[in-house]
């Protein structure tokens, strides 16, 4: 059964400072691969997805990821961080029929210092 | 363009009620996901559904939950005789019929058992 893991349950950097949000993923095909961010009360926002193609993947809001076969890795990265990023963000890969059933982690709560 | 909708966004239900929870996809979406948000969790996937149609339910509890999407109207995600430990916030999210298609999320419905 596939998986995700984002081992980092909450990380802080202060504003302006760059940032990697960690995450592995476990299935046994080509994976598609997602980011998702959700602020407080509300829904989830894709930032950016990975289904084929070039391993880096740019997405909104200057979010970037690399998706790296060897280390079953899609990390997320912004090289500056602004306060209003602030918020949780979830990795997530697609399965079951169709690879429409998101799974997803855990997530990571991103906190932004003044 | 309306994004996702879900009603209620807050609903209160006592032990042994029944709990309705509606979606109505994005216009031109047909397909239609249910996910469930236990606090402090990830999301974890329950339905997909095209109409009149339930495609994957390998994430539905086998008791006192059903959904479905009729050829009008809203998706329904219908539990019988909550309990406390219903209560979360239900998500539902759409996407085109493509055979890649990224979801968007509605807002959510937050559940409370009493």
């Amino acid at each position: 059964a596939q998986s995700v893991t984002q081992p980092d349950i909450h990380i802080t950097v202060s504003e302006g400072a760059s940032l990697e949000l960690r995450c592995n993923y476990s299935y046994g095909a080509t994976p598609y691969l997602f980011w998702y961010v959700q602020s407080p009360g509300q829904g989830l926002q894709l930032l950016l997805k990975y289904f084929s193609g070039d391993t880096l993947v740019q997405g909104i809001k200057g979010f970037e990821a690399e998706f790296k076969r060897s280390q079953s890795s899609f990390n997320l990265r912004k090289p500056s961080v602004h306060w209003s990023d602030a918020a949780e963000y979830f990795c997530a890969v697609g399965a079951g029929t169709g690879r429409r059933a998101l799974t997803f982690g855990s997530g990571t709560r991103l906190q932004v210092q003044p | 363009n309306a994004g996702v909708m879900q009603n209620p966004r807050h609903l209160v239900r006592r032990r042994g009620q029944e709990a309705r929870l509606r979606c109505s996809p994005m216009k031109g979406h047909s397909h239609v996901y249910w996910y469930r948000q236990l606090p402090e969790e990830g999301l974890k996937f329950m339905v997909y559904l095209q109409k009149e149609n339930i495609i994957d339910e390998s994430g539905m509890p086998k008791e006192r939950f059903s959904a479905e999407f009729p050829k009008e109207g809203p998706s329904i995600l219908r539990i019988q005789q909550v309990v406390r430990g219903d209560s979360a916030a239900y998500f539902c999210a759409s996407s085109s019929p493509g055979l890649v298609s990224e979801q968007f999320f509605g807002p959510g419905t937050r559940l409370t058992v009493l």
